[in-house]
């Protein structure tokens, strides 16, 4: 059974970049037919879909959110990443990495991870 | 991009039914049968309940039930029990410039 866990830094400054990483558990992502996603949910809102990647690389991103994202691969550590760029309080939310079927359902997701920007 | 619309609040009692509506356009929600369902209780991760409108993953009582008319995707949780109390979050495929949406989410109180 795949099971995927978040890490990184629970506290970012303003300004600065965003790094978590996803490590993928009971499947390989080289195995192909999935996307591997993130996804986020603002505090007492709703959830906010970032971007995925498959595990050739191949990435795709939120609008509203391309210009400061980046999600990459590292199929030898069987985990994706993502990075966001300068940071503000509006970035503070939970994040989740998730997987997606090609018809955009996310099944199973990981526990999610908060990160807080503040200085 | 903007989310899909759902009802912020739902509720009732204890073996009964309820639905949800999930409002899209005609570039999501209309256009695709890729609409899925969440359920989310406190603090915890999101669960998938539906998926392509009205499919089931393994394990999900089939208490859940989805559907789609026009826009508008709908859940339906029948014989409502206490441990359906929660979130539900529904999301829909959007095309090849903005890919995915999520709705507004929904609690559900069990009376």
């Amino acid at each position: 059974q795949v099971q995927l866990q978040e890490s990184g830094p629970g506290l970012v400054k303003p300004s600065q970049t965003l790094s978590l990483t996803c490590t993928v558990s009971g499947g390989s992502i080289s195995s192909g037919g999935y996307f591997w996603s993130w996804i986020r949910q603002l505090p007492g809102k709703g959830l906010e879909w970032i971007g995925y990647i498959y595990y050739s690389g191949i990435s795709y991103y939120n609008p509203s959110l391309k210009s400061r994202v980046t999600i990459s691969v590292d199929t030898s550590k069987n985990q994706f990443s993502l990075k966001v760029t300068s940071v503000t309080a509006a970035d503070t939310a939970v994040y989740y990495c998730a997987r997606a079927s090609s018809s955009s359902c996310f099944d199973p997701w990981g526990q999610g991870t908060l990160v807080t920007v503040s200085s | 991009q903007s989310a899909l619309t759902q009802p912020p609040s739902a509720s009732g009692s204890p073996g009964q039914s309820v639905t949800i509506s999930c409002t899209g356009t005609s570039s999501d929600v209309g256009g695709y049968n890729y609409v899925s369902w969440y359920q989310q209780h406190p603090g915890k991760a999101p669960k998938l309940m539906i998926y392509d409108v009205s499919k089931r993953p393994s394990g999900v009582p089939d208490r859940f039930s989805g559907s789609k008319s026009g826009n508008t995707a709908s859940l339906t949780v029948s014989g409502l029990r206490a441990e359906d109390e929660a979130d539900y979050f529904c999301s829909s495929y959007a095309g090849s410039n903005n890919f995915d949406v999520f709705g507004t989410g929904t609690k559900v109180t069990v009376l």
